[in-house]
């Protein structure tokens, strides 16, 4: 069965430092999103992504983030210069279509700023 | 703007008793609603949705159906068993832009032997 996979699973990096997390979407999905969780508290949406382009961001997605699709398969989330306050869980999801609703999620990727 | 609210966890059961986890949300427009899972150390997979009113989405013995009237989106099982036990969250997405999810704050499941 078709799944999302990331990597790395675990990141541990200091304050300041730039940060890059990847994600392989299903092969024939056309969105893509991040969503993050700190620890204990509720999943957030962060950006979704069409056609190379982004179509939709939260408040929480500041210039410090950005994503790209660098090639057919990877889909990343860059976060410049990292806050002690990005710590969490990140989970990439992809779906097939705007009116197929179902989105298929990631294993996630757990970022540790020091 | 479009929320979810989930009733405060941890439910805390016996093997083989009933479930319902309460679930109620505020949208504009007609929302597409979901319950995903995340068992321990793992990443969210959909359990169910539902896309339009009186609807029941169901699976693996789960069900919920949408209840506009109600605005609300229960999840509902007969007889839970420990292998159930994980986070179960609520979620949305509108009839407009990309279909973000919109996510409830989680509820933990523990079923003990």
């Amino acid at each position: 069965e078709p799944e999302v996979t990331q990597t790395p699973s675990h990141q541990v990096t200091q304050m300041g430092q730039e940060v890059i997390l990847r994600c392989v979407p299903i092969s024939n999905h056309l969105y893509f999103y991040w969503y993050r969780q700190i620890l204990g508290q509720k999943v957030e949406f962060l950006v979704s992504f069409y056609n190379n382009e982004i179509s939709e961001k939260s408040e929480i997605f500041d210039d410090q983030f950005s994503v790209e699709r660098p090639d057919g398969s990877n889909f990343t989330l860059k976060i410049r210069s990292t806050k002690l306050e990005d710590s969490a869980m990140y989970f990439c999801a992809s779906s097939g279509g705007r009116t197929s609703y179902e989105q298929y999620f990631g294993p996630g990727t757990r970022l540790t700023v020091t | 703007g479009d929320s979810v609210t989930q009733m405060e966890g941890p439910v805390t059961l016996s093997e083989e008793a009933f479930l319902t986890i309460n679930c109620t949300y505020t949208a504009t427009g007609y929302p597409s609603l979901f319950w995903y899972v995340q068992y321990p150390g793992e990443g969210l997979q959909l359990l169910l949705k539902a896309t339009k009113a009186d609807d029941k989405g169901s699976n693996k013995g789960f069900e919920a159906t949408y209840r506009k009237e109600t605005t609300s989106f229960h999840l509902e099982k007969g007889s839970v068993q420990v292998s159930d036990s994980a986070v179960y969250f609520c979620a949305l997405t509108s009839n407009t832009g990309f279909q973000k999810l919109v996510f409830g704050t989680g509820t933990r499941l523990l079923v003990s032997p």
